[in-house]
């Protein structure tokens, strides 16, 4: 089967540094995506993730472990339009190329 | 500029009554995406296609059927909406193995 786990609300302060965690357990795995969701609206891709390690993108990083099936999203310097859900997605290997997507983190960033 | 479109943004149909939405885009990807939203849930995905080849998830239901004439457009027809139907439903596309999707602003659906 396919799980992906994500924490369903996170509160922080604006100037803060938050780190939003996801774990999965997928029939296989060909990356592992970061999407931010406004309410109301689609989802805009962060980052990207195939091998081991950090990868950072200006105030994002996102860091992967293949063998714990553990991700996390790193912001810094929070901004107050930082609020949003914070969608962890695992890519199927399997050729068609589906994503698979978490529930979701909701942050809600304070002045 | 906006490179997957979908129209309309916001949709209201009758209990009954068949709706197509609709989903264009400019990036000439393989892959194309049919995502259903509800509230506070995960995307779940109803099909995608790479190129004509349709591939349909085993839990959507057969009210939901899709059609992509060409390349750039795709199409969701939902035969007999329900009120359980109304969500949000976004369109994606990818263009292969190591590239991220691109969504649509989706179509928010209301059933009355």
């Amino acid at each position: 089967g396919q799980n992906i786990d994500q924490p369903t609300e996170m509160t922080a302060t604006e100037g803060a540094i938050v780190q939003i965690n996801c774990t999965y357990q997928t029939s296989g795995f060909n990356g592992l995506f970061w999407y931010q969701q406004h309410a109301g609206e689609a989802p805009t891709f962060l980052s990207y993730n195939v091998l081991d390690g950090l990868e950072e993108k200006g105030r994002f990083s996102s860091f992967l472990s293949r063998s714990k099936g553990y991700s996390y999203l790193l912001l810094k310097e929070l901004q107050m339009k930082d609020s949003a859900s914070y969608l962890c997605a695992v890519r199927d290997p399997l050729g068609t190329y589906k994503y698979i997507f978490g529930t979701g983190t909701r942050l809600k960033v304070l002045a | 500029d906006a490179m997957v479109i979908q129209n309309p943004r916001y949709q209201v149909t009758q209990f009954g009554k068949p709706v197509t939405l609709s989903c264009s885009q400019t990036l000439n990807h393989n892959v194309m995406y049919w995502y259903q939203q509800k509230s506070s849930q995960a995307p779940k995905l109803l099909f995608h296609y790479y190129d004509k080849d349709f591939n349909n998830e085993a839990d959507t239901p057969d009210n939901f059927q899709s059609r992509r004439p060409n390349t750039s457009f795709c199409f969701l027809d939902i035969r007999s909406p329900g009120l359980g139907d109304a969500a949000m439903y976004l369109c994606a596309t990818s263009g292969g193995r190591n590239t991220e999707a691109f969504f649509g602003q989706g179509t928010r659906l209301t059933v009355v």
